[in-house]
């Protein structure tokens, strides 16, 4: 597509409940990011995909969230038994390496799901 | 791995004053930095990249950033701001694929 996709663009649920976010990215970049943004801070880290695997997880902040790109294009954030500090905007970005400069990664993000624990 | 400070929470400035936004840095590895700006209610977009050669790069707007390698900081500067430049500016520094951000400067322009 010509940009990054994430899907719902809202969501709102009840603590406890299990929710998935999804992210559609750039055709054709292999790496994909997720980042969480809490209200006023800057996106911190979770996962980085390259293709179908798990470059780095390090950022997931405990088992409750998984992440999956079965085919090495969408990916899903999953989020279990959802707690209200899991509020936040989730941001997917994805990049391809700039020719000839490896390691060089421009990312480009897609709009954000906002996700409202209650 | 690498990590970002951003020195400002906050710069209120009027319109056609210049502003500096300072981003300073920290890594064992060479690295890539990045500015990008979150307006309200929208999401991140780049605004300039430094990767390798001289170390001034413009971006869009009429932004510009100087790396620093002495001094480990990657400031962002523009001569004349508008009104429409209000919005969050992040700082960011990537190495081996992993990019991580500050925790932004909200720039007001004021009339």
């Amino acid at each position: 597509g010509a940009g990054v996709s994430q899907t719902p663009s809202n969501k709102v649920t009840e603590k406890g409940k299990y929710v998935e976010l999804r992210c559609d990215p750039i055709s054709g970049h292999t790496a994909l990011y997720w980042y969480r943004q809490s209200l006023g801070q800057g996106p911190e880290f979770l996962i980085y995909f390259q293709g179908t695997g798990a470059a780095d997880d390090s950022g997931l902040p405990n088992d409750r969230f998984f992440a999956v790109r079965p085919e090495g294009s969408v990916s899903t954030l999953k989020i279990q038994r959802t707690e209200r500090g899991d509020s936040a905007v989730y941001l997917c970005a994805s990049s391809d390496r700039d020719r000839g400069l490896s390691g060089a990664n421009v990312l480009t993000f897609g709009a954000g799901s906002r996700l409202t624990v209650l | 791995a690498q990590s970002v400070t951003q020195l400002d929470s906050q710069v209120p400035v009027f319109e056609e004053a210049p502003v500096e936004l300072r981003c300073n840095y920290s890594s064992s590895v060479s690295v890539y930095l990045f500015w990008y700006v979150q307006y309200p209610n929208q999401g991140l977009q780049l605004l300039l990249k430094y990767l390798s050669g001289s170390t001034l790069v413009k971006g869009i707007n009429g932004f510009e950033a100087e790396f620093n390698k002495s001094q480990t900081s990657f400031h962002l500067r523009k001569p004349s701001v508008h009104i429409s430049d209000t919005a969050e500016y992040f700082c960011a520094v990537s190495a081996y694929n992993d990019m991580r951000f500050g925790a932004g400067t909200r720039l007001t322009v004021k009339p």
